[in-house]
């Protein structure tokens, strides 16, 4: 079964540019979550939806955006690009956040974004 | 809100010898503890995970977390280190307030194996 995929593998963007960002989840997933992780750093929570709707939103600017398909697959947006943009953006799905359990989450190999 | 501390930045071990990666929580509910794998330029590969089953817990390739709610640790260990097993090692707490599950993730410990 195929994994996470999120393309593009790479990108390269000038400061104030936008950018979009795909992910396509595990078959039968219906959560994706994105994260951002500079360099050295752990990944950082962006948002997470869950059949369309969003679930959770961490500490970044409304610059980001996101939103996730009736198929399932996911886009984030950022737009007026920063110097400090510049990461790996991780996708992960899993099934429902939350239902009395804990789902793991799986991550796709990430973007790589570099701001210019 | 649900934190993690890796208490080591950099652990370097010799092939074959035992591999111990700490790990500190705080929660103010019972966590759901896990532990993800990066290699160089690759994506995050769970490891194992803890959601209050057992509480020692058994994952990929031979490692291994104990959760101790007393010393709110879970240490990730290995009875002997391989080559294969140099990597970035995170941490992590999954955050379940709002409605979701956002994992939140320690800062990570770079495992170096030497010969």
């Amino acid at each position: 079964d195929a994994g996470v995929t999120q393309s593009p593998t790479h990108l390269i963007k000038t400061r104030g540019q936008h950018v979009t960002l795909r992910c396509s989840p595990i078959s039968g997933h219906k959560s994706v979550s994105w994260y951002q992780q500079v360099l050295g750093q752990g990944p950082q929570f962006i948002f997470q939806y869950y059949e369309k709707e969003e679930r959770g939103r961490g500490n970044f600017p409304d610059r980001f955006s996101a939103r996730q398909f009736p198929n399932y697959s996911s886009e984030l947006n950022v737009n007026a690009l920063l110097l400090g943009d510049s990461a790996l953006y991780l996708c992960a799905s899993s099934l429902e956040p939350t239902s009395g359990g804990v789902y793991e989450q799986y991550f796709g190999p990430g973007t790589r974004l570099t701001v210019t | 809100a649900q934190s993690v501390t890796q208490l080591d930045s950099h652990v370097s071990v010799s092939e074959g010898t035992p591999v111990l990666l700490r790990c500190n929580y705080s929660s103010s509910y019972s966590p759901s503890l896990f532990w993800y794998v990066q290699h160089p330029n690759k994506g995050l590969q769970l490891l194992l995970k803890y959601t209050s089953a057992a509480t020692l817990v058994k994952g990929i390739n031979g490692f291994e977390a104990e959760f101790k709610k007393s010393e709110t640790s879970f240490h990730l260990t290995k009875p002997s280190a391989h080559m294969s097993d140099a990597a970035e090692y995170f941490c992590v707490v999954t955050d379940l307030t709002g409605g979701g599950n956002k994992l939140t993730f320690g800062t990570g410990t770079q495992l170096k194996v030497e010969l």
